[in-house]
């Protein structure tokens, strides 16, 4: 099946130490999200590419960065993880960026920063 | 800017129950708006979808129409399970050229046997 891959399921990593999510896609869709979810509040986009344009939301610190080198993968750089950056990380994808395309989410990666 | 306003959980119910979690917007345009549901542990899931006024989204015995005239899409289903224990969570995008998904919330479901 079709899907999106998020690995690992759970991260653990130390105050400051730097970590590096990542997420696969087998639809071949065009955009790449990466979204910040934290306990009992609705996702909330860092980041996400168009094919190989980068758009960065305003308020996303620059603590957190992403590469994407092919259609299939991206990923997400935690340079220097705090401990408020422990959260869920859901990676999703779309066919285009329009409003009819909906978006495919993995299953995501709990990262825990001790 | 766009928004999603969705009342407030947990919503608790017994099996069989009637479920509604209402779900308004602001937005600019006509926006394309989706239901998203999140079982414990896992990542979202598009649950149903709707793309103009007046359309009925549907899957799973959920189901939810698009009002324009009260800038609403509420979530219903006529007899809840316990597996449908989950987070529901209503986001729009934009119809018109590029957008993001815009998130609200969430409201919780919990459903007794």
């Amino acid at each position: 099946d079709a899907m999106v891959i998020q690995n690992p399921r759970y991260q653990v990593t130390q105050f400051g130490k730097p970590v590096t999510l990542s997420c696969s896609q087998t639809l071949n869709h065009n955009v790449m999200y990466w979204y910040q979810q934290k306990s009992s509040q609705a996702p909330k986009l860092l980041f996400h590419y168009y094919d190989k344009d980068f758009n960065n939301e305003a308020d996303t610190p620059d603590n957190f960065q992403s590469r994407r080198p092919n259609t299939s993968f991206c990923f997400l750089d935690i340079r220097s993880p705090g401990l408020g950056d422990a959260a869920m990380y859901l990676c999703a994808t779309s066919s285009d960026g329009t409003g009819n395309s909906p978006l495919h989410f993995g299953n995501g990666t709990r990262l825990t920063v001790t | 800017g766009n928004s999603v306003t969705q009342m407030e959980g947990p919503v608790t119910l017994s099996e069989e129950a009637f479920l509604t979690i209402n779900c308004t917007y602001t937005a600019t345009g006509y926006p394309s708006l989706f239901w998203y549901v999140q079982y414990p542990g896992e990542g979202l899931q598009l649950l149903l979808k709707a793309t103009k006024a007046d359309d009925k989204g549907s899957n799973k015995g959920f189901e939810a129409t698009y009002r324009k005239e009260t800038t609403s899409f509420h979530l219903e289903k006529g007899s809840v399970q316990v597996s449908d224990s989950a987070v529901y969570f209503c986001a729009l995008k934009t119809a018109s050229g590029y957008s993001t998904l815009t998130f609200g919330k969430g409201t919780m479901l919990l459903v007794s046997p």
